[in-house]
């Protein structure tokens, strides 16, 4: 099956500044890459993705890039906001069958300094 | 806007017991999905179904059930609660294809003491 692995666990930086989440994927049949983000005591929220046909994919100070010969994918978050502050799963889906079932990273904590 | 709900917010069992999570969504989706959530850990797939009265083995199913009667409501079912089955549980939803990421439930915070 599929593995994720997700680096850093915890992330600390001044607001302003720029994050970037990695996550590496064992399965090359792969085909659908979502980030989510939990706040405190909330659910996960969907917040980008992108599909293994794209390269990279932008929604106003978030962006996910993908390298699929090297099986790892990014979060990018720019100008960074105390209410960027949570904690941040990405997730990959097995290709080949229409159940979609995500296998998760571990998370990173991100936590943003005003 | 897909709902999913989960019936308790937060549990407190004992040892022993039989415990039952129950989640519904209102959106006709085919597929559902039973996470646990633990520190360091991510989510983790328990158990999932793709239509009623199907199911599948996730990644961690032992000593977890779960029945599917109704399209509607996906119940996960811990035959006797151990104490390290204390956790998040989280239900997610999915329509056919699964062109899109889940929509998740609010989660259900157990504790087995």
């Amino acid at each position: 099956g599929e593995n994720v692995e997700q680096h850093p666990s915890t992330l600390s930086v001044q607001e302003g500044d720029s994050a970037v989440i990695k996550c590496t994927y064992s399965d090359s049949a792969s085909n659908y890459f979502p980030w989510y983000k939990q706040e405190l005591g909330k659910r996960p929220q969907l917040i980008i993705d992108i599909r293994s046909n794209v390269g990279e994919k932008k929604d106003q100070r978030i962006a996910v890039t993908l390298n699929k010969t090297a099986k790892h994918f990014s979060l990018h978050i720019t100008e960074t906001q105390p209410e960027d502050s949570a904690v941040y799963f990405c997730a990959a889906r097995e290709g080949g069958t229409s159940y979609g079932k995500l296998t998760f990273g571990q998370g990173t904590i991100l936590t943003v300094h005003p | 806007d897909v709902k999913v709900t989960q019936s308790s917010r937060y549990l407190v069992k004992r040892t022993g017991e039989k415990v039952f999570l129950e989640c519904v969504q209102d959106m006709d989706h085919e597929n559902m999905f039973w996470y646990r959530q633990d520190p360091g850990l991510g989510l983790r797939l328990i158990y999932f179904s793709y239509d009623v009265k199907m199911k599948e083995k996730g990644d961690i199913p032992e000593g977890y059930s779960v029945s599917r009667e109704k399209k509607e409501r996906f119940s996960l079912i811990l035959e006797s609660a151990s104490t390290n089955q204390t956790s998040m549980y989280l239900c997610a939803s999915l329509p056919a294809g699964g062109a899109a990421g889940y929509t998740f439930g609010s989660g259900t915070r157990l504790t087995v003491v």
